[in-house]
């Protein structure tokens, strides 16, 4: 049984790009969340998708934005990248949306340059 | 903000328990203490979760004082692959969706 899968790996852009990550929940899951990680923090909640909606939001600008497929599948896309979006972003899915426990990918590296 | 409060490193001797303390003094009624880890360059990983009685599981004990202001996660038999980071959550079930607010986390490192 696959776990949380995303792509890509690592990626590296310039600022005032966009770019586009996405992720694959783990079998059977239909929740999805999206974390932020900068190098020596703790991961931060951007968003949580479940049915096709974004359902909860954390403190991220409108320049961060989701889509979840029917397939429960989910991307990220960040707009007009800045410096400080350099990070580690990581896909989370969950049973249901009232599931306890928490499965993360191992996550995009994204650097902006 | 995080809820919790947590030492930023600990060492533990390989085979002895490791037991990481975290305090969390304005927890509500409702609010569940979690704890996840994340080895390096990995995605975090659940551990365990708890309300108000210790828990236990195949990877680790959860503690929580009477009070539930703090909680202990009480790893037995550390091994060298427990080295990582250790964060404790506090989260309410249900009305916080998949929101976990991490802290800065415990980094634990296991020697030989």
């Amino acid at each position: 049984d696959a776990g949380v899968t995303q792509s890509p790996t690592h990626l590296i852009k310039t600022r005032g790009q966009q770019v586009t990550l996405r992720c694959s929940p783990k079998s059977g899951h239909d929740t999805v969340s999206w974390y932020q990680q900068a190098l020596g923090q703790g991961p931060q909640f951007i968003f949580q998708y479940y049915e096709e909606e974004e359902r909860q939001r954390g403190n991220f600008p409108d320049r961060f934005s989701g889509h979840q497929f029917p397939n429960y599948s989910s991307e990220l896309n960040v707009n007009a990248l800045l410096l400080g979006d350099s990070a580690l972003y990581l896909c989370a899915s969950r049973l249901t949306i009232l599931a306890d426990e928490q499965f993360f990918g191992p996550g995009t590296r994204l650097t902006v340059l | 903000d995080a809820k919790t409060t947590q030492p930023p490193s600990m060492d533990c001797a390989e085979g002895r328990a490791a037991n990481l303390p975290c305090n969390h003094s304005t927890i509500s009624g409702n609010e569940y203490v979690y704890w996840y880890r994340q080895i390096h360059s990995q995605g975090p990983q659940y551990i365990i979760h708890g309300l108000k009685n210790n828990e236990t599981n195949e990877m680790a004990s959860l503690i929580i004082t009477e009070d539930r202001k703090s909680s202990t996660l009480i790893l037995p038999h550390a091994t060298l692959r427990d080295t990582a980071v250790y964060y404790c959550i506090v989260r309410a079930n249900y009305n916080q969706g998949g929101k976990l607010i991490f802290g800065q986390g415990t980094e634990l490192s296991v020697k030989p």
